[in-house]
């Protein structure tokens, strides 16, 4: 079966707009987690969802970031009014349950000019 | 807070050379590790988890209770096992910073 599939692979905006980014995760599996990926830096933890619940919303770095997630499958992840330091690899992960093994995403490269 | 700590943002080694890739942790309890590679233009993707006590690609990784340590090692490194790597606690998924590993040749 197709793995987890992120859209669009890129990315180009301009400051101050706002953004949206897909993620399909592997059909069945009931956690979904987002990360940001700068260069240079690790893995940033953003959110997570257990089924089209999100219980840890910490790790958003911005009210300007939001997340969501319906039918307990398709997740999307908005940056509204994006500033160039948004500029990143989002990438997405699911599993089977929590604490599983995840599997990850191609990622959305973000540009912010 | 549950933490991982991977301290060498960059580690070099030579071919065929042993290589040990640091993790510490600051949990209570009986955490549960991984450790998840991402080679060049490929998706991160899982290596080995420290319950299933198994090798992959050379690698083993042993939880120290005592030194709060889950150290990945590989007796010889090679050129292909240049990528990324991310120690992670599957207790709430918060990766370490990653350690970039360059086997020379």
């Amino acid at each position: 079966g197709a793995g987890v599939s992120q859209s669009p692979s890129n990315k180009v905006t301009e400051k101050g707009k706002d953004v949206e980014l897909r993620c399909d995760p592997i059909s069945g599996h009931t956690a979904l987690y987002w990360y940001r990926q700068s260069l240079g830096q690790g893995l940033e933890f953003l959110i997570y969802f257990q089924g089209n619940s999100a219980p840890d919303k910490s790790g958003l770095p911005s009210d300007r970031f939001s997340a969501e997630r319906t039918g307990g499958s398709v997740s999307t992840l908005t940056i509204q009014r994006t500033q160039q330091e948004d500029s990143a690899v989002y990438l997405c992960a699911s599993s089977l349950a929590l604490n599983e093994k995840l599997f990850f995403g191609s990622g959305t490269q973000l540009s912010v000019l | 807070a549950q933490r991982v700590t991977q301290p060498e943002k960059l580690l070099s080694v030579f071919k065929g050379a042993p290589v040990e890739l640091k993790c510490n942790y600051s949990y209570s309890g009986s955490p549960e590790l991984f450790w998840y590679v991402q080679y060049s233009r490929q998706r991160l993707q899982l290596l080995l988890r420290h319950i299933s006590r198994e090798s992959i690609k050379g690698f083993t990784a042993d939880l120290n209770k005592g030194e709060t340590s889950f150290h990945l090692k590989k007796p010889f490194a090679q050129e292909e096992d240049s990528a990324m790597y991310y120690c992670a606690p599957h207790n709430d998924m918060r990766f370490g910073a990653g350690t970039r590993l360059t086997v020379k040749p």
